[in-house]
């Protein structure tokens, strides 16, 4: 099955500075990747999406960028803000439309 | 974006009864919606995929008689846990969807289940 790995598991950060969290996926047929953020207590939130057909994707401050050929998508966050501290997952859409989240990072952004 | 309701949000019970909680989306047709659980300061386990009219699918590991899933109509998936026990307590959301898992999936608040 898919496997689905994710870093950092924490992150902090400095008002506006830039925010990467990374995850690598193991099936080749995975083609859609998304982020999801999630406050305490809270739902998840997509935030970004991106297809396999493209490489990369922005929305104002929060980008993705994939790397088919290294099985690898990140989500970059630009000009973080204390309300950006949350955990953010990632997702991997696979063969057979098996889904698989990552195992979370959780960013800190400090004043 | 879409909405999905959950329901009850927080239900505490004895061990040994059954749990049913409710998903529902509000404003679509959610062919497709999914089951998590997730633990404290821990990912989103999915659980299993049930598609109006059909059979759910379950994740390996996942007991089929344990977690009952219903899911009759476009809009409404229910999820019981039978004879609960304290190991079930956990976070359990539900996310809806189009016809394929690729398609945006709008979560649920969660249901928090506490088992004593």
């Amino acid at each position: 099955g898919e496997n689905v790995e994710q870093h950092p598991s924490t992150l902090s950060v400095q008002e506006g500075d830039s925010a990467v969290i990374k995850c690598t996926y193991s099936d080749s047929a995975s083609n859609y990747f998304p982020w999801y953020k999630q406050e305490l207590g809270k739902r998840p939130q997509l935030i970004i999406d991106i297809r396999s057909n493209v490489g990369e994707k922005k929305d104002q401050r929060i980008a993705v960028t994939l790397n088919k050929t290294a099985k690898h998508f990140s989500l970059h966050i630009t000009e973080t803000q204390p309300e950006d501290s949350a955990v953010y997952f990632c997702e991997s859409t696979g063969g057979g439309n098996k889904l698989t989240f990552g195992t979370g990072t959780q960013l800190k952004v400090e004043l | 974006g879409a909405v999905v309701s959950q329901h009850p949000s927080r239900v505490i019970c004895k061990s040994g009864t059954s749990v049913k909680i409710e998903c529902r989306s509000l404003d679509f047709q959610a062919t497709t919606m999914f089951w998590y659980r997730q633990f404290p300061k821990q990912s989103l386990m999915l659980m299993a995929t049930s598609n109006e009219g059909s059979k759910a699918t379950y994740e390996q590991g996942v007991e089929k008689d344990k977690f009952l899933i219903n899911h009759a109509s476009l809009t409404l998936s229910t999820l019981t846990v039978t004879s609960a026990h304290p190991e079930d307590s956990s976070f359990y959301i539900c996310s809806a969807s189009g016809v394929l898992s690729t398609d945006t999936q709008y979560f649920g608040p969660g249901t928090r289940l506490t088992v004593l």
